[in-house]
């Protein structure tokens, strides 16, 4: 079973309706992260959580928003969905325990989503 | 804001050739990361460098991070098609901080 989860890997949706994506993570690990990608732009940071208690703005969280239900559990909510955000996104967790320095991202496997 | 750039951004070459690609900043990382993603899943960790000058081999791919610890270069010896991927490079600066991520490298190895 993978370790990052993510639901539903893909999804169509129209201008205006609000969507929640989840991830789930068995890792145990402490920090989770909300990245989105497209196409020559790269992977952009959204929102990321080092605890349950904490939550902080990535570089483009403007029009998203999170939850962190629990250790294992980070949501991506868009309020209001437009066509710009149109976009793969991916889950990522964690565990700094020892040297930052060399603390890996585990990527969950990403969800399409189409903002008609 | 630190960025990180990545070329070539595309490199389509046939298989058994040879490649460098890069990942530059003007500015200093704790480490810098490199991560393979192949088509529809996510990136995944190939290796993190942490000292300057330091060199990493896996397999036939060769990971050095410069004397300044402002770049890296990923060689690749006698491409094969299953090398075919996105790379993207990363860098950590900072205990709270993020990762900043480069836009990443498209590589196609034709057979």
């Amino acid at each position: 079973d993978a370790d990052v989860t993510q639901t539903p890997r893909n999804r169509i949706t129209k201008t205006g309706k609000r969507i929640m994506l989840e991830c789930s993570q068995t890792k145990g690990h402490d920090r989770m992260y909300w990245y989105r990608q497209d196409p020559g732009l790269g992977l952009r940071l959204i929102y990321y959580s080092f605890d349950v208690k904490d939550i902080n703005k990535g570089e483009i969280s403007d029009g998203y928003s999170v939850s962190r239900q629990a250790q294992a559990k980070f949501s991506l909510s868009l309020e209001s969905a437009i066509p710009n955000q149109t976009a793969l996104y991916f889950c990522a967790t964690s565990d700094l325990r020892g040297d930052y320095r060399t603390d890996t991202q585990y990527f969950g496997p990403g969800t399409r989503l189409t903002v008609l | 804001t630190q960025l990180l750039e990545q070329s070539p951004q595309f490199l389509s070459i046939q298989e058994g050739e040879n490649l460098t690609v890069y990942c530059n900043s003007s500015s200093v990382f704790s480490s810098l990361q490199w991560y393979r993603q192949e088509p529809g899943e996510g990136p995944v960790l190939l290796v993190t460098v942490v000292t300057g000058g330091e060199v990493k081999k896996l397999k036939r791919l060769t990971f050095q991070f410069g004397d300044a610890r402002k770049d890296s270069s990923l060689h690749i010896t006698a491409a094969q098609p299953g090398d075919t991927g996105l790379y993207l490079c990363a860098g950590a600066s900072g205990a709270n901080s993020k990762l900043t991520f480069g836009k990443g490298i498209t590589l196609s190895v034709r057979p």
